[in-house]
């Protein structure tokens, strides 16, 4: 079955610098990537996904990039501000079901 | 803007005892899900159901689970009798097509087992 890995576990960047996070798949069947923002108790947020056909997505300080061939996607955000502290998760599907990655926390100081 | 609920929002149990999650998955969509997380872990799937019927499910949904869809909104997962290590967050989810589709979550139960 899809195993998904993901990296850093913790992140801790300053206020107005880039953040990466990334994350590999197994299973090349897979071809729906999403990534979800989590706060402490809340339920999961999409933030962006991107589908097998494109490569890179963009919204506003938050891109995606996608590499079937590696088995790798890739968040991206920028110009990072306090609010974006959260834990990130990134996940996989072939067919319905969301295998998930094991999630990074992501601490923006002011 | 609709959305995914969950009801109640908290739960504690004894060991032993069953427990009901409730979830109204948002109108429109045709598959639903339940995924649980274990505090400070990552979410992980438990079962989908479409069409009256279970299409998938983990090796943590054992035989203690069970998911039903009693009426036209409500889509319920049943846990028969609740281990200590059943305790998480325990999230529905809802997509109107099966694949490529954005999965929207409701806010969760939380289900303490002691």
């Amino acid at each position: 079955g899809e195993n998904v890995e993901q990296h850093p576990s913790t992140l801790s960047v300053q206020e107005g610098d880039s953040a990466v996070i990334k994350c590999t798949y197994s299973d090349s069947a897979s071809n729906y990537f999403p990534w979800y923002k989590q706060e402490l108790g809340k339920r999961p947020q999409l933030i962006i996904d991107i589908r097998s056909n494109v490569g890179e997505k963009k919204d506003q300080r938050i891109a995606v990039t996608l590499n079937k061939t590696a088995k790798h996607f890739s968040l991206h955000i920028t110009e990072t501000q306090p609010e974006d502290s959260a834990v990130y998760f990134c996940a996989a599907s072939g067919f319905q079901k969301l295998v998930f990655g094991t999630g990074t926390r992501l601490l923006v100081s002011p | 803007e609709p959305e995914v609920t969950q009801t109640p929002s908290h739960q504690v149990t004894q060991m032993g005892q069953e427990v009901i999650l409730r979830c109204v998955p948002i109108s429109n969509h045709l598959y639903f899900y339940w995924y649980r997380q274990i505090l400070g872990q990552k979410v992980e799937f438990l079962v989908s159901f479409y069409n009256n019927e279970i299409s998938e499910k983990s090796e943590i949904f054992d035989d203690q689970f069970s998911v039903e869809r009693p009426d036209g909104s409500n889509f319920t997962l049943k846990i028969r009798s609740t281990k200590l290590e059943d305790s998480a967050m325990y999230f529905c989810a809802s997509t109107y097509g099966a694949n490529q589709e954005t999965q929207y979550f409701g806010p969760g139960t939380r289900l303490l087992v002691l």
